[in-house]
């Protein structure tokens, strides 16, 4: 069974468009992340939330807009597409937000690839 | 600031060698954990290595180890013979307990390649 398991993994759309991102895991952790990497491989984060609250909202368009609606699935919701939106997108997962103790890890899934033409 | 440095953008291999990647950070705290990541072409994000910055003692994974010189704010990857399906981006990174801001720092990544 996949930990953290994200759909789609290919997307290909037309700027204007609207799309979504899920993200689900099966690992019973309480924060969940996401983040962009873009061309040059930077890996940036987005968001995260702990038990369906948002803590981190780094300085991210409002087109991007993060849902979840339990502990277990943080989607994403992007409006109006934009050439520059194109990336891939990781959705993760922790045992805990504080970074300490066996819950350091930050598990990732598979990524999203996502195209803007 | 935190920050990770990769200063290798780019390493090869021949395969059944070893090889090492850099990694420096810069922190003020004096609790964190380290991680390398292995990302290959597919793009996925895989743990490869973590250790805690508690630990004197080098973790090690199979074929992949670490030295971590904790004073130098260095945390180095040696993977022992090489296979092809090393190949891959590796990005080091470090975690900061904290209450919640961002605590996971990434270097911006190695491309190793492995030579048949």
């Amino acid at each position: 069974d996949t930990a953290v398991s994200q759909t789609p993994k290919y997307l290909v759309t037309q700027m204007g468009n609207d799309k979504s991102i899920k993200c689900e895991q099966n690992l019973g952790h309480d924060t969940m992340y996401w983040y962009k990497q873009d061309s040059k491989k930077f890996l940036k984060i987005m968001f995260s939330y702990n038990n369906k609250e948002l803590i981190i909202n780094e300085t991210v368009p409002n087109r991007f807009s993060p849902k979840s609606p339990d502990k277990a699935h943080l989607n994403l919701h992007i409006n109006s597409l934009e050439l520059g939106d194109s990336a891939v997108y990781f959705c993760a997962s922790s045992q805990d937000r504080y970074g300490g103790g066996p819950g350091n890890t930050i598990y990732f899934g598979e990524g999203s690839w996502l195209t803007v033409v | 600031a935190q920050t990770v440095t990769q200063s290798q953008p780019e390493m090869s291999v021949q395969e059944a060698e070893t090889v090492t990647l850099s990694c420096t950070y810069d922190t003020s705290e004096s609790d964190y954990y380290l991680f390398w990541y292995k990302q290959p072409p597919s793009r996925q994000m895989i743990l490869v290595i973590r250790q805690e910055a508690y630990k004197q003692q080098n973790a090690t994974e199979n074929r992949f180890s670490v030295n971590f010189q904790k004073a130098a704010k260095s945390f180095s990857l040696k993977i022992s013979d090489s296979q092809l399906g090393d190949a891959a981006m590796y990005f080091c990174a470090y975690r900061l307990p904290s209450t919640g801001a961002n605590n996971l720092f990434f270097g911006t990544g190695t491309r190793l390649t492995v030579i048949p």
